[in-house]
């Protein structure tokens, strides 16, 4: 089965230009996550969505950051207008189950390196 | 304090040793506890789930949890080259996320 799939793997912008991010997660697994690695502040989960529907956006750093999920085998995340400070490495995962009370184990997409200059 | 904490190493260990990784949480809650591991410019790869105390075991690898001091570790027997990496412990918080520790970095030295 093919795992997590995330697209550009590689991003260079200028800032203040739009950033598009994109993740096709696992088939069938009902939860996506979005979250953010830098050398500062480690892995940090930024949104996600059980059976497309945002669940937890707390950690969406401003509203200069969006994400969607228009259909269980797509998502998003935007970031307009991009700044330096958002330089990282961008992961999508996904879990086979979720809703309330429940977490099951999360898998990992090879992720997105942004650089904004 | 943070919610999941790791001592960030490096933690030196020669091959064929036994690699002790610890990790502590804060949230009583927490009823999920995952060791993934991430090589240098790769993504985090689950290596072990584990949702009761005592051992688990799989392969070279067994997780322990102490839920009453909350407490999760990770041991790799034998220790290869190729377990070099950063091992990150991750906990569920709230019941509906993960948050991660900031990772052990392991070598093994041949």
């Amino acid at each position: 089965d093919a795992g997590v799939i995330q697209s550009p793997r590689h991003e260079v912008t200028e800032m203040g230009q739009e950033v598009t991010l994109r993740c096709k997660p696992i088939s069938g697994h009902n939860s996506l996550f979005w979250y953010r690695q830098t050398m500062m502040r480690g892995l940090e989960l930024l949104i996600y969505f059980n059976n497309n529907v945002p669940i937890d956006d707390s950690g969406m750093p401003e509203d200069r950051f969006s994400a969607k999920m228009p259909n269980a085998s797509f998502s998003t995340l935007k970031i307009q207008p991009s700044e330096p400070r958002d330089s990282a490495v961008y992961f999508c995962a996904s879990s086979p189950k979720g809703g309330a009370g429940t977490l099951y184990e999360q898998y990992f997409g090879p992720g997105t390196r942004l650089t904004v200059t | 304090q943070k919610e999941v904490e790791q001592n960030s190493g490096p933690l030196s260990v020669p091959e064929g040793a036994i690699a002790s990784l610890n990790c502590t949480y804060s949230d009583r809650g927490s009823q999920s506890f995952f060791w993934y591991r991430q090589y240098s410019g790769k993504s985090p790869e689950l290596i072990m789930s584990i949702y009761s105390n005592g051992d688990k075991e799989d392969g070279r690898f067994t997780a322990q949890l102490n839920k009453a001091s909350q407490y999760v570790s990770l041991l790799i027997r034998d220790s290869q080259p190729s377990d070099s990496a950063t091992y990150l412990c991750a906990v569920n918080v709230n019941g509906n996320k993960l948050v991660f520790g900031a990772g052990t970095i392991l070598r093994v030295k041949s």
